[in-house]
């Protein structure tokens, strides 16, 4: 089965710091990929998703991911992080047999 | 819209007893998930379902059983709740084909 990991446990940044992410999969075959964040007592939301084409993926509030499938990573960047950004990152990645594993998760702190 | 929605939200149990979570979703969608979110974890996938009558095991799925009697909802159940059940639950649902996942709010589980 596919794995995922997020190389940062917790990240803190100032605002208008720029922002990148790890994430690295594990699994052989086709996968989408994907990108979630959990604000404080909210439940997931999806920033941004990957399943083909472009590599570079643009998604909500100025994220954007890269697939590299060299390096089976997809990392989450944002060039000026503002102090709404504070939440849980997940990474997520589904195969051919349609389950879905998360990373770990990486909590962003901004201070203001 | 409901979307995706959980009871309970909260919920105290005994070592021992036993309970459903309920997940419903009017989206009609095939597939639905059971996830545990326990602190530096991430999400972990308990069981699945790619459409109604069918289930089938994810990466931690002992001490769980699950149910898809209709496509709307899918049950979440312990026979004999223990200390190490307790978390947050999250239920997800998706269409076929290339599509993201829709959260739930959340069931929060302490088992005492």
């Amino acid at each position: 089965a596919q794995s995922v990991s997020q190389h940062n446990h917790h990240v803190i940044l100032s605002e208008a710091a720029s922002l990148e992410l790890g994430c690295n999969y594990s699994y052989g075959g086709t996968v989408n990929l994907f990108w979630y964040v959990q604000y404080p007592g909210q439940h997931l939301q999806l920033l941004l998703k990957y399943f083909s084409g472009d590599p570079l993926v643009k998604g909500i509030k100025g994220f954007e991911a890269e697939f590299i499938k060299s390096k089976f990573s997809f990392n989450l960047r944002k060039p000026s992080v503002q102090w709404s950004d504070t939440a849980e990152y997940f990474c997520a990645v589904t195969g051919w047999n349609n389950d879905m594993r998360f990373g770990a998760g990486t909590r962003l702190t901004v201070k203001p | 819209n409901a979307g995706v929605t959980q009871t309970p939200k909260f919920r105290v149990l005994k070592t021992g007893q036993s309970m459903t979570l309920l997940c419903a979703q009017d989206m009609n969608h095939e597939y639905m998930y059971w996830y545990r979110q326990d602190p530096g974890m991430g999400l972990r996938l308990i069981h699945y379902s790619v459409g109604e009558g069918t289930t089938a095991k994810g990466e931690v799925p002992d001490g769980y059983n699950v149910s898809r009697l209709k496509k709307q909802n899918f049950l979440l159940g312990l026979e004999s709740a223990a200390p190490s059940q307790t978390s947050v639950y999250f239920c997800a649902s998706r269409p076929g084909g290339l599509e993201t996942q829709y959260f739930g709010p959340g069931t929060r589980l302490l088992v005492l």
